[in-house]
């Protein structure tokens, strides 16, 4: 079946740990997206990515990074200097071929402090 | 202001009402409007795309008023099942696909 794949579900970090986390799609789709949300609020656009090796800052892309080598995949890396980084991770997907279309997400990776 | 405005509710409504919801963006560029559905502890899901001269898929109604900006969500013999978190989603004029989101309005259908 075509998706996207977010793993893992859960991720726990230590201090001065860098995580990462992964995203696959096998939509074909050109733009990917990172966003955040925490309990209660809205999607936050950490990171986006329009074509290969190309990649954009969203609103809070500080203590976060990203890679984006190959169509398929855009990891998120969370790092030490990301210094609340509790949250829900959602990525998702977008076709470029036509305009105006919505993004579909995966399951998301919570990630929490240990 | 910020760029995508919902009433966070809740809404209690019972089974078989009938449910509106508004949503107000900020930037008059703006040519895509989405309406998404987030169950919780869930991923977002495309409810449906919302087109200027309104659309209809099965019990759910949007409309998009660009005069005025703002979107709404009709949602007619309510079911339990349609209790969720409503997530207004309009595209960023100036950044290429990115979106941007609501932060939702929650809706609990009770028996």
């Amino acid at each position: 079946d075509g998706g996207i794949t977010q793993s893992p579900k859960y991720l726990f970090r230590k201090e001065g740990q860098n995580v990462t986390l992964s995203c696959e799609q096998n939509l074909n789709h050109d733009a990917m997206y990172w966003y955040r949300q925490d309990p209660g609020q809205g999607l936050r656009l950490i990171y986006y990515s329009q074509i290969v090796n190309d990649f954009q800052k969203g609103d809070i892309a500080e203590g976060y990074s990203v890679s984006r080598e190959k169509k398929e995949s855009f990891p998120l890396t969370v790092t030490s200097a990301q210094k609340n980084p509790t949250a829900f991770y959602l990525c998702a997907s977008q076709t470029t071929f036509l305009s105006n279309q919505p993004q579909h997400f995966g399951d998301g990776t919570r990630l929490s402090i240990l | 202001r910020k760029e995508v405005e919902q009433d966070p509710g809740p809404f209690n409504v019972p089974e078989g009402a009938t449910v509106a919801f508004n949503c107000t963006y900020s930037n008059s560029a703006s040519q895509s409007f989405f309406w998404y559905r987030q169950d919780c502890r869930k991923e977002p899901k495309l409810l449906m795309s919302v087109y200027s001269s309104g659309n209809e898929d099965g019990r759910f109604t949007a409309q998009l008023n660009r005069a005025s900006q703002y979107i709404s969500l009709l949602i007619r013999d309510s079911k339990l099942s349609d209790s969720a978190t409503y997530l207004c989603v309009v595209n960023r004029a100036n950044s290429g696909y990115a979106l941007n989101f609501g932060k939702g309005t929650s809706l609990l259908v009770t028996p």
